[in-house]
């Protein structure tokens, strides 16, 4: 078992760019989410999703962010036209169903010049 | 969702016991208490949950007060590795609409001294 594994692990962009991670969930765990940490908070949730299906967003995922799982396996999130404030780590988790604990990454740490 | 309060930050000696405090006094009958741990520059690590009765783990214990307004997180013997981010989250059953998502805090950060 490897874990969570997010790519790539800092990513620094200029503002306007466009940006996209990847996250490989631990295999067979059919929920997938993504959360949003910046500097001494905790983490936001931003979605989720179960096997291909985004079942929730949350109001922080503008329309410039999109997030897939295509074939219920790695997840890509997607920001377009970056902004400083979308300074962050992005952290993505994994569970094998709703009532288990969610399994982290190590995170996408996120710098927008 | 339920909301949880947890002191900023807390100090321990070496291989002393840490008590990590807890209030959620809007707790519905449903929610489950769940402890995560946060390394630095790491992603968050999950520690222990509960729901009425107190649990135990190789990582901790989790005491949970009979009304279930407050809990307690027990690191039986702190060590340099335990210095983290502490959070303390509620966490809704399938169906609730806290479901499946976590909703942390600022949490507490619990500084471990040699």
């Amino acid at each position: 078992d490897t874990g969570v594994s997010q790519d790539p692990r800092h990513k620094i962009t200029k503002r306007g760019q466009n940006v996209t991670f990847r996250c490989d969930p631990i295999s067979e765990h059919n929920r997938l989410y993504w959360y949003r940490q910046t500097l001494g908070q905790g983490p936001e949730f931003l979605t989720y999703f179960q096997n291909e299906a985004q079942l929730e967003k949350s109001r922080l995922l503008s329309d410039r962010f999109s997030a897939e799982r295509p074939k219920g396996s790695f997840s890509t999130l997607e920001i377009q036209r970056t902004e400083q404030g979308d300074s962050a780590m992005y952290l993505c988790a994994s569970s094998p169903s709703v009532a288990y604990e969610q399994y982290f990454g190590p995170g996408t740490r996120l710098t927008v010049t | 969702d339920a909301k949880t309060t947890q002191p900023n930050s807390m100090e321990s000696n070496e291989e002393e016991p840490v008590h990590l405090p807890c209030n959620h006094s809007t707790i519905s009958g449903t929610d489950y208490i769940h402890w995560y741990r946060q390394l630095p520059s790491q992603g968050p690590e999950y520690v222990i949950h509960g729901l009425t009765s107190n649990v135990n783990n190789r990582m901790a214990s989790l005491a949970i007060a009979e009304d279930r307004k407050s809990s307690t997180l027990i690191l039986h013997r702190a060590t340099l590795r335990d210095a983290a981010v502490y959070y303390c989250i509620l966490r809704g059953n399938a169906g609730g609409t806290s479901y499946g998502k976590l909703t942390f805090g600022q949490g507490t950060i619990l500084t471990v001294h040699p």
